[in-house]
């Protein structure tokens, strides 16, 4: 039981726009920032959102990220089949004073 | 440009110490500002943070894992590591080394490793 949620899986067809949700806690997403990561299968995570809306270098504005209240979302326009992935939200959160992730969302473009 | 790479035993025997290392090359190990860490993700399944570290003395470790857990650098080598003691099944995952930042309120890993995958199994 990851103590962010996000929705298991979402599908959307090329060229199309996707949201993926993350919520969790006045401890968490609340009073913190929020990361987004992308995994291609068989591949580690990698960095596509920080500070709830940056995008490190070399991330395509494709990917956009925001946050309100204790839900972040994480957006993905102009979506392509090489966008195939699992995608999580991570924060952190002050009661553990630790990384808390969602448990991860399967993007699929149809 | 920054790399890591994770080495160390493929299979570990229950209630053995699971110990990896982390060798960074185009960075350092004691880069201001930079904390060093792991996270792992059992087959099938989502990321598991395991903490991070700061080569000055800062350390923040899962509760869960806390009891069992060392994270630890050699300057010298440029190289970090993780100990995990009195393993079960349930810490078999693939285990990466990442490049984190870390001030209050803000935590994120900004450059990761391949990941190893590490069996406990007798």
């Amino acid at each position: 039981q990851s103590v962010l949620t996000q929705p298991p899986s979402v599908s959307a067809a090329p060229e199309q726009k996707v949201t993926i949700s993350c919520s969790g806690s006045s401890s968490n997403i609340g009073n913190n920032y929020v990361s987004w990561y992308r995994q291609l299968p068989g591949t580690a995570p990698k960095l596509l959102i920080y500070d709830n809306n940056k995008r490190p270098s070399g991330i395509p504005d494709r990917f956009s990220g925001s946050k309100s209240g204790t839900s972040a979302t994480l957006g993905i326009t102009g979506l392509q089949t090489g966008d195939e992935a699992d995608y999580y939200c991570g924060t952190w959160d002050s009661s553990l004073s630790a990384v808390v992730f969602g448990g991860g969302t399967k993007l699929t473009v149809l | 440009q920054l790399r890591l790479q994770e080495s160390g035993p493929r299979l570990v025997q229950p209630s053995e110490t699971l110990s990896l290392t982390c060798t960074i090359s185009g960075g350092s190990v004691i880069s201001s500002g930079y904390y060093w860490g792991w996270v792992r993700q059992p087959p099938g399944k989502g990321l598991e943070w395991i903490g991070i570290f700061y080569h000055a003395g800062s350390s923040f470790y899962s509760p869960s894992l806390q009891s069992r857990l060392t994270i630890s650098a050699d300057t010298s080598k440029n190289q970090f590591s993780l100990k995990l003691n009195s393993v079960t099944a349930a810490d078999t995952a693939v285990y990466y080394c990442a490049r984190c930042l870390y001030t209050y309120g803000h935590s994120f890993c900004d450059n990761w490793g391949q990941g190893t995958l590490v069996t406990v199994s007798s």
